[in-house]
């Protein structure tokens, strides 16, 4: 079967760190997406991560563990405007060319002043 | 930029009615996609294409049916639609490191 797990919800601080967990079980792996999504607007891509590790872009970093099916969204230095949903969305099989992608239901992040 | 665009942001039909709801992308992209999103429910995949003509179906795809005649062009038909497709739509079309999200449409069926 396919699964994505991420927590319903999520509060922090303005200026400070926050991360958002994804775990997945899957019957393929083929990448793993984060996007953000403010409230009424359409989901926005924020990171891929294909290979262990960690990938920076910004404020925003994404850390990926294929052995144990986990992903991390790190956001530094919170600004009000990082209040939205994160859905983390794994590429499973039958993936590549077709870019098929499974999601979870998201985490709304509460930025509080 | 790519721009994905959908005809409506807004619909309201009532059950049994035809709706069709239109994609349109201008980056060549061969792979395009339609979802919906439902409260605690998450983004879940309708129908999918690779290519003109082709179409694959999804997790959900009781209820609905697709045309792509054009590469750009990517139509979801709900034949006769029902209040539990009442929902927000969402087109999208892909490369292989990324997904490019329509507005969507938030369609209402009474």
């Amino acid at each position: 079967g396919q699964n994505i797990d991420q927590p319903t919800e999520m509060t922090a601080t303005e200026g400070a760190i926050v991360q958002i967990n994804c775990t997945y079980q899957t019957s393929g792996f083929n990448g793993l997406f984060w996007y953000q999504q403010h409230a009424g607007e359409a989901p926005t891509f924020l990171s891929y991560n294909v290979l262990d590790g960690l990938e920076e872009k910004g404020r925003f970093s994404s850390f990926l563990s294929r052995s144990k099916g986990y992903s991390y969204l790190l956001l530094k230095e919170l600004q009000m405007k990082d209040s939205a949903s994160y859905l983390c969305a794994v590429r499973g099989p039958g993936g590549g060319a077709t870019n098929k992608l499974i999601f979870g239901t998201g985490t709304l992040l509460a930025v509080q002043p | 930029d790519v721009k994905v665009t959908q005809s409506s942001r807004y619909l309201v039909k009532r059950t049994g009615e035809k709706v069709f709801l239109e994609c349109v992308q201008d980056m060549d992209h061969e792979n395009m996609f339609w979802y919906r999103q439902d409260p605690g429910l998450g983004l879940r995949l309708i129908y999918f294409s690779y290519d003109v003509k082709m179409k694959e179906k999804g997790d959900i795809p009781e209820g609905y049916s697709v045309s792509r005649e054009k590469k750009e062009r990517f139509s979801l038909i709900l034949e006769s639609a029902s209040t539990n497709q009442t929902s927000m739509y969402l087109c999208a079309t892909g490369m292989r490191n990324e997904q490019f999200f329509g507005p969507g449409t938030r369609l209402t069926v009474l």
